[in-house]
């Protein structure tokens, strides 16, 4: 079945760019949205926006101005780009693929911590 | 933007149902799912579409969605269905939003 594996620095300094890969297994990319949910520790989910395997995006209302989501079909990657992140986008961020509306697999999620 | 309304907890003996509501304007015409996730866990698809189970999921799982309440019902609750529940909604404003999560513990 997919896979979906993030990676990327479990660190970054306030004001800087925070930057995460997700790495798609045992599957194709091609016909399927690719999308990026985070989790705040103890809190719930928040949706961050998606990507289609053509290139269209579509981002969170209250994050579109800072987000930008990349693909590379021929790595079967697509990546998250969060600019001038502060303390409060310290979270856990998962990648998965949407389906039917729903995201049916998840990565197992990469810990962000935004501290100088 | 739009927002999804859920209970924080409920309880339930094992072997009882429980139902969780997750409450939005229209949300009836939303593609409304659920997922569980459990302690240190990813979230896991349980509903999609209303009330369809994707494969591997429990048939004690069963969605609805009238009006403007989603619900989840858990039948013949088991002490490992213990975890937070999302809802999630498709908007074409907000695109897709979750809910708040009910946390669903097994006395």
């Amino acid at each position: 079945q997919v896979q979906l594996q993030e990676s990327g620095p479990g660190l970054v300094k306030p004001s800087e760019t925070l930057s995460l890969t997700c790495t798609v297994s045992n599957g194709s990319m091609s016909s399927y949205y690719w999308a990026w949910i985070r989790q705040p520790p103890g809190k719930g989910l928040e949706w961050i926006g998606y990507i289609y395997y053509s290139g269209s995006t579509n981002y969170s209302p209250s994050l579109k101005s800072r987000v930008t989501i990349s693909l590379d079909t021929s790595k079967n990657q697509f990546s998250l780009k969060l600019t001038s992140v502060t303390a409060a986008d310290t979270a856990l961020y998962y990648c998965a693929r949407l389906r039917a509306f729903a995201h049916d697999y998840w990565g197992q999620g990469a810990m962000v911590t935004v501290s100088s | 933007s739009y927002e999804l309304t859920q209970p924080p907890s409920v309880s339930v003996s094992p072997g009882q149902t429980v139902t969780i509501t997750c409450s939005g304007d229209a949300l009836r015409r939303k593609y409304s799912c659920w997922y569980q996730q459990k302690p240190g866990q990813s979230p896991v698809l349980v509903i999609y579409q209303d009330s369809k189970r994707p494969s591997g999921i429990p048939e004690r799982f069963t969605g609805s969605n009238s009006g403007s309440t989603a619900t989840l019902t858990i039948s013949g609750t088991q002490a490992v269905d213990e975890a937070d529940y999302y809802c999630q909604a498709w908007d074409s404003n907000t695109v897709y939003v979750f809910g708040s999560g009910t946390k669903v513990t097994v006395l």
